[in-house]
């Protein structure tokens, strides 16, 4: 069954420290794409990046880089030199492209980062 | 431009009482999606619409939830004879395309809550 684990459910770190947030995904599917999503405490879900299961190479935008791995099944998204904006909660989710027509996200429980000054 | 806007913005609703949500998903997207999002959870899904149709509602947790898109835009969501139980976020979402892949654009969702 498809499924999206996020075993970090807080993480706490003062301003300028490197983060790595946790994402680890179950699917059948030979196609997928995997998120990242961001919501801060406004509630608004923000979107970070895609992912498809084909492409492997790592990406990186800014402070923020993302590295997917599928022989561990892993989409873990790092911060570097954190700023107390990036406090939020943060998910990863999972798009089957196959068993599933509608392109619906299953999304992680989330892991809440909180960066301190 | 506009993005996906939801109201209201907040709702207690007494249990027992029917609730309606609203979406207004952005101009021109195909497809809107419902998910609901429990305190410290991550969201679920609900249902699918591509245009009018709605073609996925096993999300759906109850015969008491209702959703429609009669002209293929606006979206609601009902929900009858509330229940403790649904006290949570309704976000809803929409996206260009209509399978995977396509980023979704969510709303600030609807807070219900049932007392």
């Amino acid at each position: 069954a498809q499924k999206v684990t996020q075993a970090q459910t807080e993480i706490s770190v003062v301003e300028k420290e490197d983060v790595t947030l946790d994402c680890v995904y179950e699917t059948r599917d030979t196609t997928y794409y995997l998120f990242w999503y961001k919501q801060p405490p406004s509630g608004e879900l923000v979107f970070l990046i895609r992912r498809n299961s084909f492409d492997e190479q790592n990406e990186i935008s800014g402070r923020y880089s993302w590295n997917f791995q599928k022989s561990t099944s892993s989409f873990n998204f790092t911060i570097t030199a954190s700023q107390v904006v990036d406090s939020a909660v943060y998910f990863c989710a999972l798009s089957e492209a196959i068993s599933s027509n509608t392109g619906k996200l299953i999304f992680g429980q989330g892991t809440t980062l909180q960066v301190k000054p | 431009g506009a993005g996906v806007s939801q109201s209201p913005r907040y709702k207690v609703a007494k249990r027992g009482q029917d609730v309606a949500l609203r979406c207004d998903p952005i101009s021109g997207h195909v497809s809107l999606f419902w998910y609901q999002q429990a305190l410290g959870q991550g969201p679920e899904f609900l249902t699918y619409f591509q245009n009018e149709a709605q073609l996925d509602k096993s999300g759906l947790p109850s015969d008491r939830f209702f959703a429609e898109r009669p002209e293929g835009s606006v979206s609601t969501l009902k929900i009858q004879r509330t229940q403790q139980e649904d006290s949570a976020v309704y976000l809803c979402a929409s996206s260009l395309g209509t399978r995977g892949g396509y980023e979704q654009y969510f709303g600030p969702g609807t807070r219900l809550t049932v007392t």
